[in-house]
């Protein structure tokens, strides 16, 4: 099957600062990747859309300068939180889609704490 | 846009039958999934239907009617890790759009 990682697994930071959350997949070329985002007891939310090259397609209500998506490679998405706040915290997931696939891989999750 | 409704709750009995449904509307359709999550992991995927009809995966099985646009997940023989979120999702173009989801306890 294919393999999608996410890092970091967890992460705190501190309120006004950015982090950054890659997603790779490891043994397939991932022409589209997604970005969500899910609070405790909730489903996942689509934040964006991102094709390999081009701009990222963001959900309506999503801040595309506060969630910076860069798609460089077909195997790296990034995910940039600028300016954290408390709010921002939740649980990160990407996922990925190989050529033609309609499947969706998907990595392990970002825990995300901001203080 | 789309519009992806499941029960938010659901309990059962361990050994029994459950059927956990999804309706949906969506402008565009190029498949629905159906996927486990339990609390604080990734979601892992059970089911993809793009035709209507029944697929049947071991205790797991998933039907799809489009002109109705309802999917049911049935789930056999429960065991109590069964116990998770089911999570409905919509291919629609580019996107993939996940439902309400459904948190299923497994009682002894």
């Amino acid at each position: 099957g294919a393999v999608v990682s996410q890092h970091p697994s967890r992460v705190i930071c501190k309120s006004g600062t950015s982090v950054k959350i890659e997603c790779r997949s490891l043994d397939f070329q991932a022409t589209t990747m997604f970005w969500y985002r899910q609070f405790p007891k909730q489903s996942l939310m689509l934040m964006a859309t991102s094709n390999e090259g081009s701009k990222a397609t963001y959900e309506q209500g999503v801040e595309k300068d506060k969630f910076l998506i860069n798609h460089a490679s077909l195997t790296l998405s990034t995910l940039t939180v600028t300016s954290a706040h408390p709010e921002d915290s939740s649980f990160y997931i990407c996922s990925a889609t190989r050529d033609r696939e309609n499947e969706a891989f998907f990595g392990q999750g970002t825990r995300l704490t901001v203080v | 846009g789309q519009n992806i409704d499941q029960p938010t709750e659901m309990t059962a009995t361990e050994g029994a039958i459950v059927q956990i449904n999804c309706t949906y509307q969506t402008s565009g359709f190029n498949g629905l999934f159906w996927y486990q999550q339990h609390a604080g992991e990734a979601p892992t995927f059970l089911s993809y239907n793009v035709l209507d009809g029944l697929e049947e995966k071991g205790r797991f099985s998933s039907f799809l009617s489009r002109s109705k646009g309802y999917s049911y997940l049935l789930l056999k023989e429960l065991q109590m890790k069964d116990s998770a979120s089911y999570l409905c999702a919509i291919r629609s173009f580019q996107k993939l759009v996940f439902g309400t989801g459904t948190r299923l306890l497994v009682s002894p």
